[in-house]
């Protein structure tokens, strides 16, 4: 096992334009989350999955953005309509256990830049 | 809801020295705790968890940290600073470990020679 995947590693759009992060987990872990990193800041919890079930959505997770986690396994990350303030480092996590989260394994990260 | 304050964007500390690394948290039960450590331009790695048992844990790299209940605190520390120790530094909780893991906002620690 690789740890966790994240793909792109790095994305530069135009502001206005759809882009799509997709994350792949451990295998077996359960719990997938997303957050947002900035710049001097610690990574902001955006939402988290329970094998293929959305939890928990942040406030800060404007209609703009989706998350998907088809069949529990890999997960995808979607914001429509770009915005410069969306530049930033998207994080994904995972970690085992179908109840208690033990400790959450990150990826590399996907670093968008909205031009 | 559970929250964490992390106390001193930057701590800067002489090579060999103690380190020490604040962080205080809110949490309506019971909580999972943990220290995160990031390098630059690489993901967070686990250094140590507090989920139950024993309160003094320790971790990856020489890094201990305490849990005490009645100061709701979990600092982070290390006898003797090394160069390689220059990084950011998350606290993390989780409610029971139920919940989602909630980040503070970090401490940048520098290493001085």
């Amino acid at each position: 096992d690789t740890g966790v995947s994240q793909n792109p590693r790095h994305k530069i759009t135009k502001r206005g334009q759809n882009v799509t992060f997709r994350c792949d987990p451990i295998s077996e872990h359960n719990r997938l989350y997303w957050y947002r990193q900035t710049l001097g800041q610690g990574p902001e919890f955006l939402t988290y999955f329970q094998n293929e079930a959305q939890l928990e959505k942040s406030r800060l997770l404007s209609d703009r953005f989706s998350a998907e986690r088809p069949k529990g396994s890999f997960s995808t990350l979607e914001i429509q309509r770009t915005e410069q303030g969306d530049s930033a480092m998207y994080l994904c996590a995972s970690s085992p256990g179908q109840g208690r989260a033990t400790e959450a394994f990150f990826g590399q990260g996907t670093r968008l830049t909205v031009v | 809801a559970q929250s964490v304050t992390q106390l001193g964007s930057h701590v800067s500390v002489s090579e060999g020295a103690l380190v020490l690394l604040r962080c205080n948290y809110s949490s309506s039960v019971p909580p999972y705790l943990f220290w995160y450590v990031q390098y630059p331009n690489q993901g967070l790695q686990l250094l140590l968890k507090y989920t139950t048992g024993a309160t003094l844990v320790k971790g990856i790299n020489g890094f201990e940290a305490e849990f005490k209940k009645s100061e709701t605190s979990f600092h982070l520390t290390k006898p003797s600073a090394h160069m390689s120790d220059a990084a950011e530094y998350f606290c993390a909780v989780s409610d029971l470990g139920r919940d989602k893991i909630i980040f503070g906002k970090g401490t940048r620690l520098h290493i001085l020679p």
